[in-house]
């Protein structure tokens, strides 16, 4: 069984510039949470796809976009970068987005902002 | 909205020895989840132990066990035999049932085990 896989494993960009960072979900699961993690801090969720929709965001502005894709995939993008982007981004997938599941959390992508 | 607090930054433990973590949190649900993730230098958070809130038992995995007192809303980690490769960043974390499965964590606390 595959675990959670992220790319890349770190990120360098400058202020306003795109970035988008992948996620690659647990063998046979459908439900993918995005959270962000500011060092020295814990994660702050983003927003979760479930079957390719979203099902639910944290407090986090409009330039913080996701995709989710057939095969449970998903992707997070993020538009004029500031500053504050700098942190650790962790993705966490779950076999079917019910209220008993785990999430299960990936390696993360360091994205660093210049 | 609900909020969980960690209120030690750093902890230390002789090997062998046995440490407990805190956590409160703040909710106005009847039900919902609570969690330990540890979280070693190398980034993946990894989930350690759960606990329903209508399970009056407390959850027990291995050295793991929590203390889970719901009225006042505490839920403690603790850590028997502590070994070196329990070092890590600990976070508790808070989901309600409603809605998304968004994890609520608390700032963390930083584990040394010393040999």
């Amino acid at each position: 069984e595959t675990g959670v896989t992220q790319s890349p494993t770190h990120l360098i960009k400058t202020r306003g510039q795109q970035v988008t960072l992948r996620c690659s979900s647990q063998s046979g699961h459908n439900t993918v949470s995005w959270y962000q993690q500011a060092l020295g801090q814990g994660p702050q969720f983003i927003f979760q796809y479930y079957r390719e929709e979203e099902n639910g965001r944290g407090n986090f502005p409009p330039r913080f976009s996701g995709l989710q894709f057939p095969n449970y995939s998903s992707e997070l993008n993020v538009n004029a970068l500031e500053l504050d982007d700098s942190a650790l981004y962790l993705c966490a997938s779950s076999p079917s987005g019910g209220i008993t599941d785990t999430q299960y959390f990936g390696p993360g992508t360091r994205l660093t902002v210049l | 909205a609900q909020t969980v607090t960690q209120s030690q930054p750093e902890m230390s433990v002789q090997e062998a020895e046995t440490v407990t973590l805190s956590c409160t949190y703040d909710t106005s649900e009847s039900d919902y989840y609570l969690f330990w993730y540890k979280q070693p230098p190398s980034r993946q958070m990894i989930l350690v132990i759960r606990q329903e809130a209508y399970k009056q038992q407390n959850a027990t995995e291995n050295r793991f066990s929590v203390n889970f007192q719901k009225a006042a809303k505490s839920f403690s980690l603790k850590i028997s035999d502590s070994q070196l490769g329990d070092a890590a960043m600990y976070f508790c974390a808070y989901r309600g049932i409603q809605g998304a499965q968004k994890l609520v964590f608390g700032q963390g606390t930083r584990l040394t085990i010393n040999p």
